[in-house]
């Protein structure tokens, strides 16, 4: 069975610009999680999307948004990026039953330059 | 309080021996217990969940939670080089599904 899927695996982008990340989850799972996680540092929850919907939403600001689609892909935007956005970026999924069993992603590693 | 603590480390053992990795919580109402193990430069892998109090067994792994004093800790036995990463305790506060983690704890084994 197919694992969670990221893409792209490698991103390199200037201040300002803005970028989309993708993510695909396990089948069967209907919740998709994003977290990032800067070099050396932990993982910091972004969003929390189940069923289409954003369900929860850590403590980022607003430039960080993302939307999940009818086949529980899921998407994540940063627009205006700064140089500190620079990290890897999780997704994880789990099933609606076991909601809290996340399993992660490779994860995109973006750049800011 | 942090939510989820957790010993940054380097936590070093020589191969063979056991390596005790430790983590606690301040929420009283949390239900469900993880650890994950990450290598460098890679995404956090599910070792062992845990859900009652007491230890649970998972071939060189064992975890064992301790509600009451608000503990779970995560034992290697029989440590392996491979076994060198970073290890991630994540905590369900209960609830309308929250799950934090900790800041892990990077382990050495010592060949």
């Amino acid at each position: 069975e197919a694992g969670v899927t990221q893409s792209p695996t490698h991103l390199i982008k200037t201040r300002g610009q803005q970028v989309t990340l993708r993510c695909s989850p396990i089948s069967g799972h209907t919740s998709v999680y994003w977290y990032q996680q800067a070099l050396g540092l932990g993982l910091q929850f972004l969003l929390w999307y189940d069923e289409g919907e954003e369900r929860n939403r850590g403590n980022f600001p607003p430039r960080f948004s993302g939307r999940q689609f009818p086949n529980y892909s899921s998407e994540l935007n940063v627009n205006a990026l700064e140089l500190e956005d620079s990290a890897l970026y999780l997704c994880a999924s789990s099933f609606r039953q076991a909601r809290d069993t996340q399993y992660f992603g490779p994860g995109t590693r973006l750049t800011v330059l | 309080q942090k939510e989820v603590e957790q010993n940054s480390g380097p936590l070093s053992v020589p191969e063979g021996a056991i390596a005790s990795l430790n983590c606690t919580y301040s929420d009283r109402g949390s239900q469900s217990f993880f650890w994950y193990r990450q290598y460098s430069g890679k995404s956090p892998e599910l070792i062992m969940s845990i859900y009652s109090n007491g230890d649970k067994e998972d071939g060189r792994f064992t975890a064992q939670l301790n509600k009451a004093s608000q503990y779970v800790s995560l034992l290697i036995r029989d440590s392996q080089p491979s076994d060198s990463a970073t290890y991630l305790c994540a905590v369900n506060s209960g609830g309308y599904q929250k799950v934090t983690f900790g800041t892990g704890t990077k382990l050495q084994v010592i060949p």
